[in-house]
């Protein structure tokens, strides 16, 4: 099955500086999500972006589908920002179920 | 509903009891899964439900884990003779239908001593 790897694993900022958290998969895509898991376990979407550059407040992204990977920015960091950020891919293969990547643990310290 | 709901929140259980988790998705949603995360952990995909489909259950680590959806709504994951490596939290996701955004409940925390 398709290989989904992210990176960095873990990211510890200072409050107001800027990330790129990265997202690369083995096989062609039909679709690409990024989630923000909060401290309390809720999954929160983020982009639903299968290719393209989508931005919402401080928070961008850019999926380079023929390139297989996707980037999310978060520029001007907050402590809510905390949590763990992950992608999820769904194959051009045929099958519907996304596949998660393991994650990137971020911590922003005040 | 207004988004996914799951219950109960948290479940604590005693080794070889049975558990049952219920998901109730956004009105309208056709596809339905349920994953797994153990702590610190990704994602562990069970089970996928779409419309009136024959479910995709090619996830489910035993067959100590079932689960049921009837038609596009309620979704009930079963686990029997629960055993400590199940401690885990269930997530349990609602889509329109194939290939689009997913929205997940709030998961159940379940504990087995």
């Amino acid at each position: 099955g398709i290989q989904v790897e992210q990176s960095p694993p873990d990211l510890i900022l200072q409050e107001g500086a800027n990330s790129t958290l990265r997202c690369n998969f083995s096989d062609s895509v039909n679709n690409l999500q990024w989630f923000h898991q909060n401290p309390w376990g809720q999954l929160i979407n983020l982009f639903y972006i299968p290719s393209g550059t989508k931005q919402n407040g401080r928070l961008s992204a850019t999926t380079v589908a023929t390139e297989r990977y996707s980037l999310l920015y978060i520029s001007s960091s907050q402590t809510t920002d905390s949590g763990v950020y992950f992608c999820a891919v769904h194959t051009s293969g045929g099958s519907y179920i996304p596949t998660f990547g393991r994650g990137t643990s971020l911590i922003v310290h005040p | 509903g207004a988004g996914v709901s799951q219950s109960p929140s948290n479940k604590v259980t005693e080794k070889g009891k049975d558990v049952e988790l219920r998901c109730d998705p956004i009105s309208g949603h056709t596809a339905l899964y349920w994953y797994r995360q153990r702590l610190g952990q990704g994602l562990e995909f069970l089970i996928y439900f779409q419309g009136n489909s024959a479910p995709d259950k090619s996830g489910l680590p035993s067959d100590r884990f079932s689960a049921e959806r009837t038609g596009e709504s309620v979704s009930t994951l079963t686990i029997q003779r629960t055993q400590q490596e199940d401690s885990a939290v269930y997530l349990c996701a609602s889509s329109l239908g194939r290939g689009v955004p997913l929205h997940f409940g709030n998961g159940t925390r379940l504990t087995v001593t």
